[in-house]
């Protein structure tokens, strides 16, 4: 089975703080995403990884940047983590560009105080 | 910008059929996929249109019309296990970018 594993379940960060939240997946997937979740809006995409050191932004990449310097690990950042970034944060990855299922991590839930 | 449309929520009994369309206004679009999320879970995929027509998965079934923008997801035989959130995911691009709707929360009652 697949798995995709996320560093924390839940994160309590003071704002200003840089915030790193890490995502490691198993099974040499070539694409790795990050989205937020909040009540309402869905699952947004913040940016994707199509291979190492490649990315793209999404659709609300503003406050937060992104690493992956191998494979299988997608870091998140918030640089100066705000109260407007508390959220469900959420990691997936596809094998590759001709797979089409995406596997998802647990999730973090991230509160910024 | 891409956006996905659904019903925010929808309710049925247990052992009926229920659809949940979407609606969506992308570039690049090359197909549509299904995803159901439990509470306090992660989302997982149901399934995947590419084409145009009817895809069935036991007793699940998604359908996909291009020309008008438009699917939708059919659960028969509704039982307890299927309430939970249901989003419709447009694949676009050439890296594989997939954008969600706004997810629909399906209650099923006895």
């Amino acid at each position: 089975d697949v798995k995709v594993t996320q560093s924390s379940r839940y994160l309590v960060k003071r704002t200003g703080e840089k915030v790193f939240l890490e995502c490691v997946q198993d099974m040499d997937h070539e694409n790795m995403f990050w989205y937020r979740q909040d009540p309402g809006l869905g699952l947004r995409l913040i940016y994707f990884s199509y291979d190492v050191k490649m990315k793209e932004k999404g659709d609300i990449p503003e406050g937060y940047s992104v690493s992956r310097e191998k494979k299988e690990r997608f870091s998140l950042i918030l640089e100066s983590a705000s109260t407007n970034q508390t959220s469900m944060y959420l990691c997936a990855s596809i094998r590759d560009n001709q797979n089409t299922e995406a596997f998802f991590g647990q999730g973090t839930r991230l509160t910024v105080v | 910008g891409q956006s996905l449309e659904q019903p925010s929520e929808v309710t049925a009994v247990e052992g009926a059929i229920v659809q949940i369309n979407c609606t969506y206004q992308t570039s690049g679009f090359y197909g549509l996929s299904w995803y159901q999320q439990h509470d306090g879970g992660a989302p997982t995929f149901l399934s995947y249109n590419g084409l145009d027509g009817l895809e069935e998965t036991g007793r699940f079934s998604s359908f996909l019309s291009r020309s008008d923008s438009y699917g939708y997801l059919l659960l028969q035989e509704l039982q307890m296990k299927d309430s939970a959130s249901y989003f419709c995911v447009a694949y676009t691009g050439t890296a594989s970018k997939l954008t969600f709707g706004t997810g629909t929360r399906l209650q099923v009652t006895l």
